[in-house]
């Protein structure tokens, strides 16, 4: 099955600098790779998502990329907020909503003021 | 946007008793939820596929008889954890689909 890996696990940056979090995937197949951000007791929300047609997309501050033949894709966050502040978790899946996600282990963001 | 809830949000129990998580899609209509399981400062892990009208598909190393499910209409799942005992305690997120996976706010379940 799929195995997504996730790093670093813990970022702190300065409020206005950048944040990059890293995955990668193993299965070959997958196709549709979403981010999400989790508070602290809360659900996931979608942040941003790319298909495997795609090697990047940008929504205002967020960007990834996705590289299909080394099996990675990044999320890229600029001018960081101290609302940033979250957990992050990228994830795999072989089609859009209609195959299970497999989820990387997370990163704790920290913007620090 | 698609909007999912669950409930109860908070629930504490006696070891040995079971719970039952219900997950609703408020606004549209779902054929497949997923019930997940999150620790403490861990990730999500994929418990369950549940379709409407028929089994529920198990990952691997899931019980299927601790962990029922039943997908009985096109907006409704429920997850039951029977017997449950402390080892049992987590967020339990469900998320359903429509274009892409929405989830829940979970349901907080600890047992003495």
């Amino acid at each position: 099955g799929e195995n997504v890996e996730q790093h670093p696990s813990t970022l702190s940056v300065q409020e206005g600098d950048s944040a990059v979090i890293k995955c990668t995937y193993s299965d070959s197949a997958s196709n549709y790779f979403p981010w999400y951000k989790q508070e602290l007791g809360k659900r996931p929300q979608l942040i941003i998502d790319i298909r495997s047609n795609v090697g990047e997309k940008k929504d205002q501050r967020i960007a990834v990329t996705l590289n299909k033949t080394a099996k990675h894709f990044s999320l890229h966050i600029t001018e960081t907020q101290p609302e940033d502040s979250a957990v992050y978790f990228c994830a795999a899946s072989r089609a859009i909503g209609n195959e299970k996600l497999t989820f990387g282990t997370g990163t704790r963001l920290t913007i620090i003021p | 946007g698609a909007v999912v809830s669950q409930h109860p949000s908070r629930v504490i129990c006696k070891s040995g008793t079971s719970v039952k998580i219900e997950c609703r899609s408020l606004d549209f209509q779902a054929t497949t939820m997923f019930w997940y399981r999150q620790f403490p400062k861990q990730s999500l892990m994929l418990m369950a596929t549940s379709n409407e009208g028929s089994k529920a598909t198990y990952e691997q190393g899931v019980e299927k008889d601790k962990f029922l499910i039943n997908h009985a209409s096109l907006t409704l799942s429920t997850l039951t954890v029977t017997s449950a005992h402390p080892e049992d305690s987590s967020f339990y997120i469900c998320s359903a689909i429509k274009g892409t996976q929405y989830f829940g706010p979970g349901t907080r379940l600890t047992v003495l």
